[in-house]
């Protein structure tokens, strides 16, 4: 059964910072892996998704990156804005389901 | 990009009484849906899955005859939780994906249901 840890679990930065959020995986027999933001009460958006043949995903100040051998995908951010405050969700994906992490809860302050 | 509905946002309800959440997708024909339930500062766990027209395959230790999920078609999946009580309140969220959007493998979540049962 595949599991998903997410560190740290919590993280608070000043505005501008650059960061790094790490996800480690127990199966690496996965297909992809997804990286999801998700706001209080709110449903997910999607980030980024990595194939298992890549090795990152970029996408504007977001860069994903995967070593699926591993089992470690990281999500950095960078100069990071009051707007990226949220809970961000790591989930590989295996033969049909995603096996969601309990996600890093990110605070960025002005 | 692809969209998917949640209805109703929220819902407080007695308990001993059935809900029903609806789970749409908008603009995209939606083969399979899926149904998470995810609890305070936890992560979501997956309940069902359910591909149109068929039977959902519900994961070990949910229970289906509670959990009822019907895909009747490629645009909607709705879950009843049958005779609620107050340990199913929870946050419940929708996802689909469906062929070629942009591609078979992405999910699409939905915004969320709260449930809180009284």
């Amino acid at each position: 059964k595949q599991e998903v840890t997410q560190i740290p679990a919590a993280l608070s930065v000043p505005e501008g910072e650059n960061l790094v959020l790490n996800c480690s995986f127990t199966d690496s027999a996965i297909y992809n892996l997804q990286w999801f933001r998700q706001d209080p009460g709110k449903g997910l958006t999607s980030l980024l998704l990595i194939q298992s043949s890549q090795r990152e995903q970029t996408s504007g100040r977001l860069n994903a990156s995967l070593d699926k051998s591993s089992g470690r995908s990281t999500l950095y951010i960078a100069a990071s804005q009051p707007g990226d405050s949220a809970t961000y969700l790591c989930a590989p994906k295996g033969y049909s389901t995603l096996t969601f992490g309990k996600g890093t809860m990110l605070l960025v302050s002005p | 990009g692809a969209v998917v509905s949640q209805h109703p946002s929220r819902v407080i309800c007695k308990s001993g009484t059935s809900v029903k959440i609806e789970c749409r997708s908008l603009d995209f024909q939606a083969t399979t849906m899926f149904w998470y339930r995810q609890f305070p500062k936890q992560s979501l766990m997956l309940m069902a899955t359910s591909n149109e027209g068929s039977k959902a395959t519900y994961e070990q230790g949910v229970e289906k005859d509670k959990f009822l999920i019907n895909h009747a078609s490629l645009t909607l999946s709705t879950l009843t939780v049958t005779s609620a009580h107050p340990e199913d309140s929870s946050f419940y969220i929708c996802s689909a994906r469906g062929p070629g959007v942009p591609t078979t493998d992405t999910q699409y979540f939905g915004p969320g249901t709260r449930l809180t049962v009284l």
